[in-house]
């Protein structure tokens, strides 16, 4: 596509519910990135893919957080039993590969639990 | 790990020239990145600075000094259109950003 897609751009839950968050990188691009934006705050790394594979998950902040890549391009990151201070932006980037400095992101999911 | 400061807000007139200020702290490092964020947008990036040395892209233009640890993003000829974050972003292992928490810019007429 054009541009990096993120779906939903808005989802409410409540405690204790998992969730879902989508990512269309542009294509081609081989790499994909998800940050975590609270207000007013710097972006947080959560987990980089190279292709499908995972090399570095060290920004996950718990085990409740996954995510997973297929196709070398769509990817999902996962919540589980979500808490009230998941609440924040979750951002998706995606670069090529041999120019991963420069990043190019969606709109982001902004979640919000109840 | 990574650590880095810019100042949290600045506010300047139309045709001003802004100069946003980051330092930095870090393991390693490949570069230093500069990203624009409209409120409720998505980060778009500006530049990215390798080398000691100023990098101009039209009104913008980023300085980074390796030895200081510090670089700045300067903002002239102001526009309202200007008015977002902007936040520095160490590379520290050719891949992985750490922002700063950013720099608030708001242009008034």
């Amino acid at each position: 596509g054009a541009g990096v897609s993120q779906s939903p751009s808005n989802k409410v839950t409540e405690k204790g519910k998992d969730v879902e968050l989508r990512c269309d990188p542009i294509s081609g691009h081989t790499a994909l990135y998800w940050y975590r934006q609270s207000l007013g705050q710097g972006l947080e790394f959560l987990i980089y893919f190279q292709g499908n594979s995972a090399p570095d998950k060290s920004g996950l902040p718990s085990d409740r957080f996954s995510a997973e890549r297929t196709g070398g391009s769509v990817s999902t990151l996962t919540i589980q039993r979500t808490q009230q201070e998941d609440s924040a932006v979750y951002l998706c980037a995606s670069s090529k590969g041999e120019a991963k400095n420069i990043q190019y992101f969606g709109a982001g999911t902004r979640l919000s639990v109840l | 790990g990574q650590s880095l400061e810019q100042p949290s807000e600045v506010t300047a007139v139309e045709g001003a020239i802004v100069q946003i200020n980051c330092t930095y702290q870090t393991s390693g490092f490949y570069g230093l990145s500069w990203y624009q964020q409209h409120d409720g947008g998505a980060p778009t990036f500006l530049s990215y600075n390798a080398l000691d040395g100023l990098e101009e892209t039209g009104r913008f233009s980023s300085f980074l000094s390796r030895s200081d640890s510090y670089g700045y993003l300067l903002l002239q000829e102001l526009q309202m259109k200007d008015s977002a974050s902007y936040f520095c972003a160490v590379d520290a292992n050719d891949y992985k950003l750490s922002f700063g928490a950013g720099t608030t810019v708001t242009v008034r007429a």
